[in-house]
């Protein structure tokens, strides 16, 4: 069963205004979730951490949101650029067999900033 | 520092040859992992190891061995190689990978061509 859910869709958006991604999560209230940037034909870059207790994270321009009550995290990215086309990931650690965790990505959504 | 390096970049393989994916880091991190990734699958989890001499299973550990016996190696073996192997495949590294508490660094992946 899928355990986080992201757009599947890509994303298209005009250079200079803000794009937002979603990622949803199902059944679970994790401690953590992390953003990553994947470019194609090159592994995942790190982005952002955000904690179970912070409501909102930011870096340059780049913010993320996480509402452990809808369990959802918002990805926003403003002043988008065509630099910024990429796939997006998120990602939570869902607990495993004897009591570890196993960190568990979302398929991702393409994101598509037009000049 | 190299970060996470994976060689081969790319192979070719016929049903039944086996083959190891080599995957090295050179940050002293105690947690490496592997992922395949598959159109629309996202990134799925396949091995994993918390330091030298312990590995244990991810989502989808089928089909392929892993050891651990530095900190700085992580092969991923495949004993006979099937084509729902055909993927790209990720190593990955972090400090200590307490439930994604840190930054995962990618490896640039090995796409595998199992004909």
């Amino acid at each position: 069963s899928q355990k986080i859910e992201q757009n599947s869709e890509a994303l298209n958006i005009q250079e200079g205004k803000t794009a937002t991604l979603t990622c949803n999560y199902t059944n679970y209230s994790p401690a953590y979730l992390q953003w990553y940037r994947q470019d194609p034909g090159r592994g995942p870059v790190f982005l952002l951490l955000i904690r179970e207790n912070e409501k909102e994270k930011r870096k340059e321009r780049l913010k993320v949101t996480f509402d452990t009550t809808l369990k959802q995290s918002l990805f926003h990215i403003t002043a988008s650029q065509p630099a910024d086309s990429a796939t997006y990931l998120c990602a939570l650690p869902f607990p495993a067999s004897g009591g570890s965790y196993i960190p568990t990505f979302g398929r991702g959504t393409s994101l598509i900033v037009h000049p | 520092n190299a970060g996470v390096t994976q060689t081969p970049k790319f192979q070719v393989l016929k049903t039944g040859q086996s083959m190891t994916l080599q995957c090295a880091q050179d940050m002293n991190h105690e947690y490496m992992s592997w992922y395949r990734q598959d159109p629309g699958m996202g990134l799925r989890l396949i091995h994993y190891s918390v330091g030298a001499g312990i590995t244990d299973q991810g989502e989808v550990p089928n089909g392929y061995n892993v050891s651990r016996s530095t900190t700085e190696d992580f092969p991923l073996r495949l004993l006979s190689a099937a084509p729902s192997q055909t993927s790209v495949y990720f190593c990955a590294s972090s400090y200590s990978g307490q439930g994604l508490r840190e930054t995962q660094y990618f490896g640039p992946g090995t796409r595998l061509l199992v004909l």
